[in-house]
């Protein structure tokens, strides 16, 4: 069965950084793409960034680009996400999700963690 | 980046009812779209993509439809295990979207 179990939410200031982690199980985990998408509270569904096979090609949305880095460990088959300059507005449950044969579309999603950005 | 627009934002709907959720790209995207469900404090299930293509284990009640800019997701003889928000995605670039999502009620 597959498993995505994320951790490393918690509550943070402003200007703050954070590192999430997504363990993977019950896959062949450097066989797929990986991802982050995030639903601020309330809110609808955003992708965040994707990580391909061999790490060799990472995107982000714009709102993140430039302080958020994705990153992932094979040996102990996990995705990461580091955040840096943390924003209100990056409040929200981040989800990691499993990319269905680099199609592009999540077939499998963790349960979340939630980031809260607050003074 | 590619927006996606649903509509309604909101539908109601009675158990037996047959409904239809829409889903507009801001430019082609051929048949690279997804669909969504997702249930109060729950992670979403895929339950469509390539627009047409149904995931396995759903149930034969769900069907979508479209290509381009256009497409639809339409629910059968719905159950309450139906009711939930759902939304499209779009992969047709690497910079993938959601759509702002449908929220479908119990009338």
């Amino acid at each position: 069965e597959v498993q995505l179990v994320e951790s490393g939410g918690g509550l943070v200031k402003p200007g703050g950084s954070l590192r999430l982690s997504c363990s993977a199980s019950g896959f062949s985990f450097r066989s797929y793409d990986m991802n982050w998408v995030r639903q601020a509270p309330g809110k609808g569904l955003e992708w965040v960034s994707t990580i391909t096979v061999s790490s060799n090609s990472k995107s982000y949305a714009a709102s993140v680009r430039g302080r958020f880095t994705i990153y992932r460990g094979y040996a102990e088959n996990s995705l990461y996400l580091q955040m840096n300059n943390l924003r209100a507005e990056d409040t929200a449950i981040y989800y990691c999700a499993r990319d269905r044969d680099s199609g592009g579309y999540f077939d499998s999603w963790g349960q979340g963690t939630l980031v809260t950005v607050s003074s | 980046d590619i927006q996606m627009t649903q509509s309604p934002s909101t539908l109601s709907a009675s158990v037996g009812d047959r409904v239809t959720i829409t889903c507009r790209a801001s430019q082609s995207i051929s048949n690279w779209l997804a669909w969504y469900h997702q249930k109060p404090g729950k992670a979403p299930t895929l339950l469509i993509y390539e627009a047409s293509t149904l995931e396995s284990g759903v149930p034969s009640r769900f069907s979508g439809s479209g290509s381009g800019t256009e497409f639809t997701l339409t629910i059968t003889s719905l159950q309450p295990d139906d009711f939930a928000t759902y939304y499209c995605q779009q992969y047709n670039s690497y910079s993938r979207t959601f759509g702002q999502g449908t929220k479908l009620e119990i009338k």
